[in-house]
């Protein structure tokens, strides 16, 4: 067990809606991490918060945003969802904002698009 | 640019036999390097980071700054062993992934 926790484990909704995925970092962790992992895209990067504050940007889609909230659950919104974005999302957290710091993993939410 | 490749998709071996994983890194400077490994699309774990030298599961990795590669090795593969594994190397704010290789080791 990671200490990460995501929720909801799996996503089933239609074209055009908007979901919002959550993430709990590890006890004591300020940074949080958000990945989208596809079959044909392979593992990417898109958002990294730390401490309430928005610190890497990856290849995000301006569909989709995040933030981090006081007591540090992130949130990640996927909004006019399209068939593409059909895949797994992880989160990760890490003690510092320091990208030379090990991540550990949540278990992923699995979004499908109907 | 920040830039790492892992040639395999993908690596067959039989159970006992030697193991490396390639991964090349194009970066400025000396980035931390890591291997994440990734069972059956579960969660990815950390599987070992550079600096601390450790071996985990028998898996070592040795840099070579010359050469710029960090490949994974393990002598003696097991079952356990099939995974997906990534590289990663620590780049300006963030983690870059490799496109991973996935490891299969028959019986």
């Amino acid at each position: 067990d990671s200490g990460v926790t995501q929720t909801p484990k799996h996503l089933i909704t239609a074209t055009g809606q908007r979901v919002t995925l959550r993430c709990s970092p590890r006890s004591g962790d300020l940074s949080v991490y958000w990945y989208q992992q596809s079959l044909d895209q392979g593992l990417q990067f898109l958002i990294q918060y730390y401490n309430g504050e928005e610190r890497a940007k990856g290849n995000i889609l301006e569909r989709f945003s995040a933030q981090q909230f006081p007591d540090l659950h992130s949130e990640l919104n996927l909004s006019s969802l399209e068939l593409g974005d059909s895949a797994l999302y992880f989160c990760a957290s890490s003690a510092l904002g320091d990208s030379n710091q090990p991540q550990h993993f949540g278990d992923g939410t699995r979004l499908s698009i109907l | 640019a920040q830039r790492v490749t892992q040639p395999e998709k993908l690596l067959s071996v039989f159970k006992g036999a030697p193991v490396e994983l390639k991964c090349n890194y194009s970066y400025s400077g000396s980035p931390e390097l890591f291997w994440y490994v990734q069972y059956s699309r579960q969660r990815l774990q950390l599987l070992l980071r550079h600096i601390s030298r450790e071996s985990i599961k028998g898996f070592t990795a040795d840099l070579n700054k010359g050469e710029t590669s960090f490949h994974l090795k393990k002598p003696f593969a097991q079952e356990e062993d099939s995974a997906m594994y990534y590289c990663a190397p620590a780049g300006f704010q963030k983690l870059v992934f490799g496109t991973g290789t996935r490891l299969l080791v028959s019986p």
